[in-house]
């Protein structure tokens, strides 16, 4: 099972600021990556997929990169609504695996 | 409208059976794969289940292997999840979710639409 680990749990910044979140997989999962953001008592929302490519909708400010074992998605300027937790997911392998999650807050 | 409905979620006994429902409506639904997630309480997202568009290829994650089916009627653009043998950890929002592409488009397992869940409870 392809473990991935996200950092850091909890990222506390203010409107405004850039956000940068990373997750880690235990062996390569090439560019088979995606984000997905979750807002309280809500379904998770499809960010970006393939490492890198927005899903349909998904503003500009929102961007991500990596390939291998090691990614990043970047908030460049927080907007209030941005404040929610944040998973990354690999589909390189059965089974499909999400990581812990980052909780961005309000600082 | 494009969405996904859960239902059939409740409280159950350790041991008991209990058969979730996704309708699907406002999108081809015969032509994507569909999965199912769940959350346990303050926990994060577990993939659950997969299928494929025709219904021929599962795949199920180590906990639930050998306890839960899933099962699709395009007919009736629903997606199931039989779940047997029930057990105090499989308590969890369970969400059902459809792939980003059509079935063979593209590559699949990204899900870009997802259900409101229904909640399973698991306690005596």
């Amino acid at each position: 099972e392809i473990v991935l680990t996200q950092s850091p749990a909890t990222l506390s910044l203010s409107p405004g600021e850039r956000a940068s979140l990373s997750c880690w997989a235990s062996q390569s999962v090439d560019y088979y990556l995606s984000w997905y953001q979750q807002k309280p008592g809500q379904a998770p929302r499809l960010l970006i997929y393939d490492a890198s490519n927005r899903a349909a909708g998904i503003p500009a400010r929102f961007s991500a990169s990596g390939s291998g074992t090691d990614f990043t998605l970047t908030i460049s300027s927080l907007e209030p609504e941005d404040f929610a937790v944040y998973y990354c997911q690999q589909r390189r392998n059965w089974p499909l695996t999400f990581g812990g999650g980052t909780k961005v807050e309000i600082k | 409208e494009v969405q996904l409905l859960e239902s059939g979620g409740d409280l159950v006994q350790p041991g008991g059976s209990l058969r979730l429902s996704c309708s699907a409506s406002g999108f081809t639904f015969s032509r994507y794969a569909m999965n199912w997630f769940r959350q346990a309480p303050g926990k994060g997202l577990e993939w659950v289940s997969s299928l494929c568009d025709r219904g021929v290829s599962t795949y199920y994650a180590d906990p639930v292997k050998g306890r839960f089916t899933i099962t699709r009627d395009n007919s009736k653009n629903t997606l199931y999840l039989q779940m047997t043998t029930l057990r105090a950890e499989d308590t969890a929002v369970y969400y059902c979710a459809k792939d980003l592409l059509i079935y063979g488009s593209g590559t699949p397992w990204y899900f870009d639409l997802w259900g409101r869940g229904t909640l399973v409870t698991v306690s005596s």
